[in-house]
């Protein structure tokens, strides 16, 4: 059964500050690695997506990669502002669309 | 574009009581799929369906009926409500059969049921 951790729970850093999330689960066979961005009270927005065969992702100041066989991703946020502040999940794809998510770290960005 | 449209948004039962949460999506999406957010434990996969009259049973199925009449549609029902059935309930929907599995889902802003 894939298990996916993730540290740390919560992390609070100053307004600009370059920040990594991580990510780390129990079987390497997976289709697909996704990051979520979560606001209080909503739902969840797919931020980026790595596909089994691919390293990284990229989108403006966040990159993700992935590396299969330690079992881990990270997600990087350059520059890091209040508006930033929400809880971040990754989420393994190991058949289809069947996701198994971590339980997220919650990022406080303080101005 | 409407996406993925859950109702109702907040809902309190009674323990014993049935309700039915409504899931819709206007993508014309094959996959779709419901999950329960609880504190410390994520997001788990109750029921999902990867067309209309397919449906298969997640991580914790029990307690949770669903049906897939049409595309856009997937109904969550609870048949006897129980107080550990209180949580956020999410719907999510994508495409299937597109390059390596690269789904990306999309999901409704949650439905919040407390059991009392």
């Amino acid at each position: 059964k894939q298990e996916v951790t993730q540290i740390p729970a919560a992390l609070s850093v100053p307004e600009g500050e370059n920040l990594v999330l991580n990510c780390s689960f129990t079987d390497s066979a997976i289709y697909n690695l996704q990051w979520f961005r979560q606001d209080p009270g909503k739902g969840l927005t797919s931020l980026l997506l790595i596909q089994s065969s691919q390293r990284e992702q990229t989108s403006g100041r966040l990159n993700a990669s992935l590396d299969k066989s330690s079992g881990r991703s990270t997600l990087y946020i350059a520059a890091s502002q209040p508006g930033d502040s929400a809880t971040y999940l990754c989420a393994l794809a190991t058949s289809g669309s069947r996701l198994t998510f971590g339980e997220g770290t919650q990022l406080t960005v303080n101005p | 574009n409407a996406g993925v449209t859950q109702t109702p948004k907040f809902q309190v039962l009674k323990t014993g009581q049935s309700m039915t949460l409504q899931c819709a999506q206007d993508m014309n999406h094959e996959y779709m799929s419901w999950y329960r957010q609880d504190p410390g434990m994520g997001l788990r996969l109750i029921h999902y369906s990867v067309g209309a009259g397919i449906t298969d049973q997640g991580e914790v199925p029990n307690g949770y009926n669903v049906s897939r009449s049409t595309t856009e549609d997937f109904p969550l029902r609870l048949l006897s409500a129980a107080p550990s059935q209180t949580s956020v309930y999410f719907c999510a929907s994508s495409y299937l059969g597109r390059s390596s599995g690269a789904n990306v889902l999309t999901f409704g802003a949650g439905s919040r049921l407390t059991v009392l």
